[in-house]
């Protein structure tokens, strides 16, 4: 079964810190993403990484930074944190088909103040 | 235009009806279509996925697919309270990269 970690579920930063958001997964899958989830704005793509060192902007790209050194890990990078990027973030991996689901980690609730 | 639109709802359902709901999209080049449920303060999880024109059913859930439409639908039959929950339709597009986008989420509330 897939498995997708994220580092934190609840995460308490201030205004101006460098926050990193972590994500593995075990299933050696070639593309991973970041999305923010938001009330009434349902999920929006911040990045996503097809393969090792790839990488590619999202809908949302702004006040992020992304990082994949290694297949099973994407780490989403807030590199001056801002109190609009409290949210709920979600990791989501998948393999090479189109036709694969997106199998998401259990989120990150990122409060900044 | 969004790229993936839903109504927000709530849609309200007595238990034991039948809840549908529907997806739009936009681009053409769509090709695979998912449909997430999501319970609150819980990451989505996949409920169906659906490639070809037509139905596909999986126990109580059956996806509609209509690409000259453009829509994708999500039918659960015989509702339960359990199936109280957002649900999340998502589209990928085939050619390029992987790109999934999500409509915003159709609220469920199955009434004992």
């Amino acid at each position: 079964d897939v498995k997708v970690t994220q580092s934190s579920r609840y995460l308490v930063k201030r205004t101006g810190e460098k926050v990193f958001l972590e994500c593995v997964q075990d299933m050696d899958h070639e593309n991973m993403f970041w999305y923010r989830q938001d009330p009434g704005l349902g999920l929006r793509l911040i990045y996503f990484s097809y393969d090792v060192k790839m990488k590619e902007k999202g809908d949302i790209p702004e006040g992020y930074s992304v990082s994949r050194e290694k297949k099973e890990r994407f780490s989403l990078i807030l590199e001056s944190a801002s109190t609009n990027q409290t949210s709920m973030y979600l990791c989501a991996s998948t393999g090479s088909s189109y036709n694969s689901p997106l199998h998401f980690g259990n989120g990150t609730r990122l409060t900044v103040t | 235009q969004k790229e993936v639109e839903q109504n927000s709802g709530p849609l309200s359902v007595p238990e034991g009806a039948i809840a549908s709901l529907n997806c739009t999209y936009s681009d053409r080049g769509s090709q695979s279509f998912f449909w997430y449920r999501q319970y609150s303060g819980k990451s989505p999880e996949l409920i169906m996925s659906i490639y070809s024109n037509g139905d596909k059913e999986d126990g109580r859930f059956t996806a509609q697919l209509n690409k000259a439409r453009q829509y994708v639908s999500l039918l659960i039959r015989d509702s339960q309270p359990s199936d109280s929950a957002t649900y999340l339709c998502a589209v990928n597009k085939r050619g390029g990269y992987q790109k999934v986008t999500f409509g915003t989420g159709t609220k469920l509330q199955v009434i004992p």
